[in-house]
C-alpha cells in the first residue's frame, strides 16, 4: 500500500509569510504527528491529529497550527515565518492514536525562510 | 520536556564487526520505547517498538533490549555492513514520541 505522502518536497518562503504543507497518511492511519527537525536537533514534536481533533501539542508557538480533514489526510500552517523556522518538516501516520504503534514517516518537506 | 539521551552521537564501524549503543530515558510512566532507522535522503524506518522489562526484539542482524526499571535500552548490529550506515533513533513515547538526537553510525568497507 501507498506510504506516507508530503508535498511540497521543498519550499522557500521570505520572512512574514505564511506556508502550508501538506501529509496523506497511510491508508487507514487515523494518527498524524507533525515534526520539526532543525541542525543539530532532535525531532521534536509539533502536535498529534487523531480523527478530526488535535490530540496533543509540543512546545510551539501559536504561529504553528494544523488541521485533519475526515479522510485522516493533515496540514500544518506556520504564519509570519521567521528564519529559525527553516527545517525539515516531517509527518508520521499511525494506526493509533498516543504513539503506542509504530509510525510511519513521509519523507518530510525541507523548509527554507529567507 | 523529558531527556532523552543517546550515546555516543556517532560512531565508525569497520564492516564485518558487530557495535551496539544506548538510549536512556526517564524510568516513570513508561508506555513504550521506539527505535528508528534513518538513511540519508529516506524516511525514519521503525525498527522496534518495545512495551515490557526485559523486552528483546530482534530484526535480521539488528536487536534492541530494554530495562525500564533503570531507564536504558540498547541496541546492537551484529557483523555490520555498509547499508547499516544510519541514524539510529530512540524515542520514549510519553503519549506523544520523545526523540533522542541519534547515533549516527558509519560503516567502512
Amino acid at each position: 500500500k501507498a506510504g506516507v505522502t508530503q508535498t511540497p518536497r521543498y519550499l522557500i518562503k521570505t520572512r512574514g509569510q505564511q506556508v502550508t504543507l501538506s501529509c496523506s497518511p497511510i491508508s487507514g492511519h487515523r494518527s498524524v504527528s507533525w515534526y520539526q527537525q532543525t541542525p543539530g536537533q532532535g525531532l521534536q514534536f509539533l502536535f498529534e491529529y487523531f480523527s478530526e481533533t488535535q490530540r496533543n501539542k509540543g512546545n510551539f508557538p501559536g504561529r504553528f497550527s494544523g488541521r485533519q480533514f475526515s479522510n485522516s489526510r493533515s496540514e500544518m500552517n506556520v504564519s509570519t515565518l521567521e528564519l529559525g523556522d527553516s527545517a525539515l518538516y516531517l509527518c508520521a501516520s499511525s494506526s493509533h492514536r498516543g504513539g503506542g504503534t509504530e509510525a510511519f514517516f513521509g519523507q518530510g518537506t525541507r523548509l527554507t525562510v529567507v | 520536556i523529558l531527556n532523552v539521551e543517546q550515546s555516543p552521537q556517532s560512531l565508525h564501524v569497520q564492516e564485518g564487526d558487530s557495535t551496539n549503543f544506548t538510549c536512556s530515558f526517564p524510568s516513570s510512566n513508561f508506555y513504550a520505547l521506539h527505535w528508528y532507522r534513518w538513511e540519508t535522503a529516506k524516511s525514519p524506518e521503525a525498527l522496534f517498538v518495545m512495551t515490557l522489562n526485559g523486552d528483546e526484539k530482534k530484526k535480521g542482524r539488528i536487536s534492541a533490549t530494554l530495562n525500564t526499571k533503570e531507564g536504558y535500552s540498547y541496541l546492537y548490529i551484529k557483523g555490520s555492513q555498509p547499508e547499516d550506515s544510519a541514524t539510529y533513533l530512540c524515542a520514549f513515547n510519553d503519549y506523544k514520541l520523545s526523540f533522542g538526537a541519534g547515533t549516527t553510525v558509519t560503516v567502512r568497507a
